[in-house]
């Protein structure tokens, strides 16, 4: 069965912390890994994610892709308040017919001032 | 562009009764998908269309989980009879789908769910 599984469930810090975000995954038909960011209302894209090693960047945030180990981590640095959200990873399945995201349960970050 | 429309946004019902949840997506997009987020599960696809196609609904969960599109500018997931177990957010999103690629899926604000 195909699964995405995020770690830490839940993290706390302290504004101007770095926090690293996992996410591995087993999944048939692998194409790509997303990141995405969900405050109150519907997820956000952030990344996508086709090939190891090749790190994306967006400000202060970062994220890459190990395709031989199956993870990804996305990175956070000089956290801000704004940054608390749930961060949801996704991998697309992708062949034939199929094109779906299958995504995981979310790491809920808290950045406290 | 308005983005994808979900209505209602908030929805409370008793068990058995019938619920009707509507999306509108992005005019041009091609591909439409239904998702379901509840804090055990996180979000899971539900079933997608493709040029109003259902392709893959092997996320529904049961037989009271019916979904229609119509036409490229509407489509309804329905659940009759509800039951306090579908207590969720669904989310529908939409993608303009391309030949051998994959684009940014966008979503709704969803539809809260409450079955009393």
């Amino acid at each position: 069965e195909d699964k995405v599984v995020q770690s830490p469930l839940s993290l706390v810090v302290h504004e101007g912390d770095t926090v690293t975000l996992n996410c591995s995954y087993e999944v048939t038909n692998f194409r790509s890994l997303l990141w995405y960011k969900q405050e109150k209302k519907a997820p956000t894209f952030l990344f996508m994610l086709t090939s190891s090693g090749i790190e994306k960047k967006s400000g202060r945030l970062s994220s890459i892709l190990d395709k031989k180990e199956l993870f990804s981590i996305l990175n956070i640095t000089a956290t801000q308040t704004g940054d608390s959200a749930v961060y949801l990873c996704a991998v697309l399945n992708y062949g034939g017919a199929t094109n779906k995201l299958i995504f995981g349960t979310g790491t809920l970050l808290a950045v406290q001032p | 562009d308005a983005g994808v429309i979900q209505s209602p946004r908030h929805e409370v019902t008793e068990m058995g009764q019938e619920v009707t949840l509507r999306c509108k997506p992005i005019s041009g997009h091609n591909s439409l998908f239904w998702y379901r987020q509840t804090m055990m599960r996180g979000l899971e696809l539900l079933i997608y269309f493709n040029n109003n196609v259902p392709i893959d609904d092997s996320g529904m969960p049961e037989d009271r989980f019916s979904a229609k599109m119509p036409n490229a500018s509407f489509s309804t997931l329905k659940i009759q009879p509800s039951e306090p177990r579908d207590s969720a957010v669904y989310f529908c999103a939409s993608s303009l789908a391309g030949r051998g690629s994959y684009n940014e899926q966008f979503f709704g604000p969803g539809t809260r769910l409450t079955v009393l």
